[in-house]
């Protein structure tokens, strides 16, 4: 059974630090991982998609890594601004699952 | 286009009513998901729907939930006989296709069972 986690649970940095978040999995038969933000009382938003042939992907200030064989993911925020407030979460769709397992997320705050 | 859309945004419903959930996916969109998110938890799975297949029903809790999904548009997640323990954000997502295209959320609905 596939199993998810994100490492920090917080974090909580002054504006403009360079961050990462890290995201694991148990089965490295995946298809592929989606990288989301949520933010309070809100649908998650969809940030990143690395297919699993792929190392790396990036969009504007953010760059996602994928190490399929070591199970690991990260995040990397550059620059990081107020508004990336937000809960990160990863997930993981099996390559022989039918559905994306999620990891419990890790709650940034960067602080003006 | 209009992205995914979920209704009502909250509901409060007594314990042991039934309650129904509304999700409209991304027009073109053939595979439909629903999850749960309970107060500081991570998201859950309950059911997709991938076009005429049968849907993977394998993470609903109990009997007292189901869905279904008229034309391949529009899906409905029923629970029947609510519990305070139904207290979530439910959430759905659609995609393009089945094998772990990027996925669109809509914007949940609470659910609160007094």
């Amino acid at each position: 059974k596939q199993e998810v986690t994100q490492i920090p649970a917080a974090l909580s940095v002054p504006e403009g630090e360079n961050l990462v978040l890290n995201c694991s999995f148990t089965d490295s038969a995946i298809y592929n991982l989606q990288w989301f933000r949520q933010d309070p009382g809100k649908g998650l938003t969809s940030l990143l998609l690395i297919q699993s042939s792929q190392r790396e992907q990036t969009s504007g200030r953010l760059n996602a890594s994928l190490d399929k064989s070591s199970g690991r993911s990260t995040l990397y925020i550059a620059a990081s601004q107020p508004g990336d407030s937000a809960t990160y979460l990863c997930a993981v769709c099996a390559l022989y699952g039918q559905n994306f397992v999620f990891g419990p997320g890790t709650r940034l705050s960067v602080l003006p | 286009g209009a992205g995914v859309s979920q209704s009502p945004s909250n509901k409060v419903t007594e314990k042991g009513k039934d309650v129904e959930l509304r999700c409209d996916p991304i027009s073109g969109h053939t595979a439909l998901y629903w999850y749960r998110q309970s107060l500081g938890q991570g998201l859950e799975f309950l059911i997709y729907f991938q076009g005429n297949s049968a849907p993977d029903k394998s993470g609903l809790p109990s009997d007292r939930f189901s869905a279904e999904r008229t034309g391949g548009s529009v899906s409905t997640l029923t629970i029947q006989r609510t519990q305070q323990e139904d207290s979530a954000v439910y959430l759905c997502a659609s995609s393009l296709a089945l094998e772990g295209s990027e996925q669109y959320f809509g914007p949940g609905t609470r659910l609160t069972v007094t």
